[in-house]
Protein backbone atom coordinates (compact mmCIF):
# COMPACT_ATOMS: atom_id res chain seq x y z
CA UNK A 1 0.00 0.00 0.00
CA UNK A 2 1.75 3.39 -1.11
CA UNK A 3 1.95 5.60 2.20
CA UNK A 4 2.55 9.44 1.95
CA UNK A 5 3.96 11.17 4.76
CA UNK A 6 4.22 15.17 4.81
CA UNK A 7 5.94 16.88 7.77
CA UNK A 8 5.49 19.56 9.78
CA UNK A 9 1.55 18.75 10.02
CA UNK A 10 1.70 22.42 11.22
CA UNK A 11 3.51 25.61 10.79
CA UNK A 12 3.61 29.07 11.57
CA UNK A 13 5.92 31.39 10.71
CA UNK A 14 6.78 34.99 10.23
CA UNK A 15 6.80 37.19 7.33
CA UNK A 16 10.46 37.03 6.01
CA UNK A 17 11.51 33.57 7.11
CA UNK A 18 12.50 30.61 5.15
CA UNK A 19 11.22 27.30 5.59
CA UNK A 20 11.26 23.69 4.00
CA UNK A 21 8.08 21.12 3.76
CA UNK A 22 9.07 17.61 3.03
CA UNK A 23 7.40 14.75 1.99
CA UNK A 24 8.38 11.08 1.96
CA UNK A 25 6.56 7.99 0.34
CA UNK A 26 6.84 4.62 0.61
CA UNK A 27 7.13 3.05 -2.83
CA UNK A 28 8.42 3.85 -6.30
CA UNK A 29 6.02 6.39 -8.00
CA UNK A 30 5.68 7.87 -11.58
CA UNK A 31 5.12 11.24 -10.44
CA UNK A 32 4.81 13.61 -7.28
CA UNK A 33 2.14 16.46 -7.13
CA UNK A 34 2.02 19.81 -4.91
CA UNK A 35 -1.30 21.29 -4.27
CA UNK A 36 -2.30 23.96 -2.74
CA UNK A 37 -5.49 24.32 -0.95
CA UNK A 38 -7.36 27.62 0.38
CA UNK A 39 -9.83 27.22 3.32
CA UNK A 40 -13.46 25.58 2.43
CA UNK A 41 -11.79 25.92 -1.91
CA UNK A 42 -10.94 23.21 -3.84
CA UNK A 43 -7.47 22.07 -5.20
CA UNK A 44 -4.82 24.25 -6.79
CA UNK A 45 -1.91 22.86 -8.81
CA UNK A 46 1.81 23.75 -8.26
CA UNK A 47 4.00 21.55 -9.29
CA UNK A 48 4.24 18.44 -10.90
CA UNK A 49 7.44 16.79 -10.68
CA UNK A 50 8.17 13.96 -12.95
CA UNK A 51 11.95 12.88 -12.68
CA UNK A 52 14.67 11.96 -10.45
CA UNK A 53 16.38 15.51 -9.72
CA UNK A 54 13.58 17.55 -11.03
CA UNK A 55 13.32 21.54 -9.70
CA UNK A 56 10.45 23.62 -10.64
CA UNK A 57 10.38 27.11 -9.31
CA UNK A 58 7.21 29.43 -8.89
CA UNK A 59 7.95 32.80 -7.00
CA UNK A 60 8.63 32.06 -3.62
CA UNK A 61 8.38 28.56 -3.85
CA UNK A 62 10.47 25.68 -5.12
CA UNK A 63 9.54 21.76 -5.13
CA UNK A 64 11.91 19.46 -5.66
CA UNK A 65 12.31 15.44 -6.15
CA UNK A 66 14.98 12.50 -5.12
CA UNK A 67 13.34 9.49 -6.25
CA UNK A 68 16.09 7.48 -4.94
CA UNK A 69 15.37 9.11 -1.29
CA UNK A 70 11.34 8.69 -2.43
CA UNK A 71 11.37 12.77 -0.93
CA UNK A 72 10.07 15.58 -2.14
CA UNK A 73 10.74 19.04 -0.57
CA UNK A 74 8.82 22.17 -0.91
CA UNK A 75 10.97 25.32 -0.19
CA UNK A 76 9.23 28.63 1.07
CA UNK A 77 11.37 31.60 0.24
CA UNK A 78 11.39 34.94 2.21
CA UNK A 79 7.72 33.76 3.40
CA UNK A 80 4.43 36.03 2.78
CA UNK A 81 1.12 36.42 4.28
CA UNK A 82 -0.27 35.25 0.69
CA UNK A 83 1.22 32.22 0.94
CA UNK A 84 -1.20 30.95 3.87
CA UNK A 85 -2.94 27.74 3.41
CA UNK A 86 -2.82 23.79 3.48
CA UNK A 87 -0.50 22.18 1.33
CA UNK A 88 -0.30 18.87 0.14
CA UNK A 89 2.02 16.54 -1.71
CA UNK A 90 0.12 13.36 -3.70
CA UNK A 91 1.58 10.58 -5.83
CA UNK A 92 0.34 7.85 -8.08
CA UNK A 93 1.03 4.79 -8.14
CA UNK A 94 3.61 2.46 -9.19
CA UNK A 95 2.44 1.20 -11.89
CA UNK A 96 -0.35 3.90 -13.38
CA UNK A 97 2.05 5.69 -15.76
CA UNK A 98 0.25 8.77 -14.70
CA UNK A 99 -3.43 7.71 -14.84
CA UNK A 100 -4.11 6.68 -11.64
CA UNK A 101 -6.05 7.71 -8.53
CA UNK A 102 -3.37 10.03 -6.79
CA UNK A 103 -2.21 9.26 -2.80
CA UNK A 104 -2.68 12.28 -0.55
CA UNK A 105 -0.52 13.15 2.05
CA UNK A 106 -2.61 14.98 5.41
CA UNK A 107 -1.01 18.65 4.05
CA UNK A 108 0.97 21.41 5.88
CA UNK A 109 -1.34 24.10 7.43
CA UNK A 110 0.67 26.71 6.91
CA UNK A 111 0.20 29.90 8.71
CA UNK A 112 2.36 33.00 8.37
CA UNK A 113 2.26 35.93 10.70
CA UNK A 114 3.19 39.47 9.74
CA UNK B 1 -11.96 27.09 -21.62
CA UNK B 2 -14.08 25.59 -18.58
CA UNK B 3 -12.61 23.82 -16.29
CA UNK B 4 -13.90 21.53 -13.81
CA UNK B 5 -17.28 22.05 -13.03
CA UNK B 6 -19.22 20.56 -9.98
CA UNK B 7 -22.83 20.44 -9.07
CA UNK B 8 -24.48 21.28 -6.49
CA UNK B 9 -22.22 23.75 -4.20
CA UNK B 10 -23.82 22.31 -0.99
CA UNK B 11 -25.92 19.62 -0.01
CA UNK B 12 -27.61 18.40 3.25
CA UNK B 13 -29.24 14.75 3.76
CA UNK B 14 -30.19 12.64 6.20
CA UNK B 15 -28.78 9.47 7.42
CA UNK B 16 -30.05 6.86 5.15
CA UNK B 17 -30.56 8.79 2.36
CA UNK B 18 -29.19 8.26 -0.92
CA UNK B 19 -27.78 11.49 -3.00
CA UNK B 20 -25.97 11.71 -6.45
CA UNK B 21 -23.14 14.48 -7.19
CA UNK B 22 -22.16 15.75 -10.46
CA UNK B 23 -18.89 16.30 -12.47
CA UNK B 24 -18.19 18.16 -15.60
CA UNK B 25 -14.41 17.40 -16.83
CA UNK B 26 -12.32 19.90 -18.29
CA UNK B 27 -12.43 20.48 -22.24
CA UNK B 28 -10.52 17.53 -23.84
CA UNK B 29 -10.02 15.43 -20.88
CA UNK B 30 -11.49 11.55 -21.14
CA UNK B 31 -10.48 10.71 -17.75
CA UNK B 32 -12.46 11.39 -14.25
CA UNK B 33 -11.46 10.75 -10.46
CA UNK B 34 -13.64 10.89 -7.65
CA UNK B 35 -12.37 11.89 -4.13
CA UNK B 36 -13.10 12.06 -0.48
CA UNK B 37 -12.11 14.99 1.60
CA UNK B 38 -12.64 14.53 4.86
CA UNK B 39 -12.21 17.92 7.37
CA UNK B 40 -8.85 18.58 8.41
CA UNK B 41 -7.42 15.65 6.20
CA UNK B 42 -6.01 15.28 2.82
CA UNK B 43 -8.48 13.92 -0.23
CA UNK B 44 -8.73 10.11 -0.47
CA UNK B 45 -9.09 8.10 -3.83
CA UNK B 46 -12.84 6.78 -4.17
CA UNK B 47 -12.53 5.56 -7.92
CA UNK B 48 -12.06 6.45 -11.61
CA UNK B 49 -13.68 6.49 -14.34
CA UNK B 50 -12.58 5.62 -18.52
CA UNK B 51 -14.55 4.79 -21.56
CA UNK B 52 -17.71 4.80 -19.40
CA UNK B 53 -16.18 2.27 -16.96
CA UNK B 54 -14.72 2.20 -13.38
CA UNK B 55 -11.06 1.48 -14.25
CA UNK B 56 -9.55 2.03 -10.63
CA UNK B 57 -11.22 1.79 -7.63
CA UNK B 58 -9.86 2.88 -3.78
CA UNK B 59 -10.76 1.29 -0.43
CA UNK B 60 -14.24 2.52 -0.10
CA UNK B 61 -17.35 0.46 0.51
CA UNK B 62 -19.71 -0.72 -2.17
CA UNK B 63 -22.32 1.63 -0.96
CA UNK B 64 -20.26 4.35 -3.16
CA UNK B 65 -20.45 4.07 -7.08
CA UNK B 66 -20.53 5.82 -10.10
CA UNK B 67 -20.86 6.11 -13.92
CA UNK B 68 -19.47 8.50 -17.10
CA UNK B 69 -21.40 9.12 -19.71
CA UNK B 70 -20.50 9.61 -23.31
CA UNK B 71 -19.54 12.93 -23.08
CA UNK B 72 -17.32 12.33 -20.43
CA UNK B 73 -19.27 13.56 -17.41
CA UNK B 74 -19.36 11.84 -13.98
CA UNK B 75 -21.54 11.04 -11.47
CA UNK B 76 -20.93 9.62 -7.79
CA UNK B 77 -23.49 8.12 -6.24
CA UNK B 78 -23.82 7.29 -2.31
CA UNK B 79 -26.42 5.07 -0.78
CA UNK B 80 -27.65 4.49 3.00
CA UNK B 81 -25.95 7.48 3.90
CA UNK B 82 -23.83 7.51 6.95
CA UNK B 83 -22.66 10.58 9.07
CA UNK B 84 -19.30 9.72 8.32
CA UNK B 85 -20.13 10.52 4.70
CA UNK B 86 -20.13 14.13 5.60
CA UNK B 87 -17.10 15.40 3.62
CA UNK B 88 -16.18 17.87 0.55
CA UNK B 89 -16.25 15.69 -2.68
CA UNK B 90 -13.74 16.63 -5.43
CA UNK B 91 -13.55 15.45 -8.93
CA UNK B 92 -10.58 16.07 -10.95
CA UNK B 93 -10.58 15.29 -14.54
CA UNK B 94 -7.11 14.21 -16.63
CA UNK B 95 -6.51 13.16 -20.21
CA UNK B 96 -3.42 11.49 -22.17
CA UNK B 97 -3.04 15.27 -23.80
CA UNK B 98 -2.43 16.97 -20.60
CA UNK B 99 0.07 14.31 -19.63
CA UNK B 100 -2.64 13.00 -17.28
CA UNK B 101 -2.02 15.69 -14.61
CA UNK B 102 -5.14 15.98 -12.56
CA UNK B 103 -6.96 19.29 -12.72
CA UNK B 104 -9.69 19.75 -9.52
CA UNK B 105 -13.36 21.32 -9.44
CA UNK B 106 -14.21 23.20 -6.93
CA UNK B 107 -15.75 20.35 -5.01
CA UNK B 108 -19.48 19.56 -3.32
CA UNK B 109 -19.87 19.72 0.04
CA UNK B 110 -21.89 17.41 1.54
CA UNK B 111 -23.28 17.13 5.28
CA UNK B 112 -25.23 14.22 6.75
CA UNK B 113 -27.20 14.74 9.60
Amino acid sequence: ELKVEQNPLFLSMQEGKNYTIYCNYSTTSDRLYWYRQDPGKSLESLFVLLSNGAVKQEGRLMASLDTKARLSTLHITAAVHDLSATYFCAVDSPSGGGADGLTFGKGTHLIIQP
Amino acid sequence: DAGVTQSPTHLIKTRGQQVTLRCSPKSGHDTVSWYQQALGQGPQFIFQYYEEEERQRGNFPDRFSGHQFPNYSSELNVNALLLGDSALYLCASSGSSAGYEQYFGPGTRLTVT
